[in-house]
């Protein structure tokens, strides 16, 4: 089982939007709507952002979003703000016969 | 709030064995699951192991089946990870987290480094 694919960087200004993509097969991603997404900082432990593919968890922004279109899940940051700086990854439960879950291969945010 | 203290970790030898901590409190321990997810140096996260709310089911990568092992103590609200005959590339920032809805890791700890080093 390998980790799911994300770009290994993505960038944008302060108040654009960027998305991150997520490819998984259709024995994760794409089979089960159990995808979500972490932000990590620098030296931090992973917050959840997004859970159940679309939904925020209490206290997590609106600017971010999720969504999920078969194999592949993207989260959504709009309004880029220079605190999102940060690393992103993304994770799905798995019938693999080697994991129960997966993360993603994880992406750098930069906000230029 | 939710509160999830790991400890244990250090450097061993490689071949060595370590056992890991996660002291939780905040909310009733006993009705989550509990993963152990771990971050190698400059890489990215690792899923490790899952135990139930109630230890009756355990879940591993593959990278580690037989050699750790997880397992909790509802009593003391703690939940464990045994890591035998430990390699190199065990070498990481261990954390735990609480299972949340649709088998998200909804809350974490802050982590342990685990070195394993001659």
């Amino acid at each position: 089982q390998s980790a799911l694919t994300q770009p290994a960087s993505v960038s944008g200004s302060p108040g654009q939007s960027i998305t991150i993509s997520c490819t998984g097969t259709s024995s994760d991603v794409g089979g089960y709507n159990y995808v979500s997404w972490y932000q990590q900082h620098p030296g931090k432990a992973p917050k959840l952002m997004i859970y159940e593919v679309s939904n925020r968890p209490s206290g997590v922004s609106n600017r971010f979003s999720g969504s999920k279109s078969g194999n592949t899940a993207s989260l959504t940051i709009s309004g880029l703000q220079a605190e999102d700086e940060a690393d992103y990854y993304c994770s799905s439960y798995t019938s693999s016969s080697t994991l129960l879950y997966v993360f993603g291969t994880g992406t750098k945010v930069t906000v230029l | 709030q939710v509160q999830l203290v790991e400890s244990g970790g250090g450097v061993v030898q490689p071949g060595g064995s370590l056992r890991l901590s996660c002291a939780a409190s905040g909310f009733t321990f006993s009705s989550y699951g509990m993963h152990w997810v771990r971050q190698a140096p400059g890489k990215g996260l690792e899923w490790v192991a899952f135990i139930r709310y109630d230890g009756s089911n355990k879940y591993y990568a593959d990278s580690v089946k037989g050699r750790f092992t997880i397992s909790r103590d509802n009593s003391k609200n703690t939940l464990y990870l045994q890591m035998n005959s430990l390699r190199a590339e065990d070498t990481a920032v261990y954390y735990c987290a609480k299972e949340g809805r649709g088998t998200a890791m909804a809350h974490w700890g802050q982590g342990t480094l685990v070195t394993v080093s001659s």
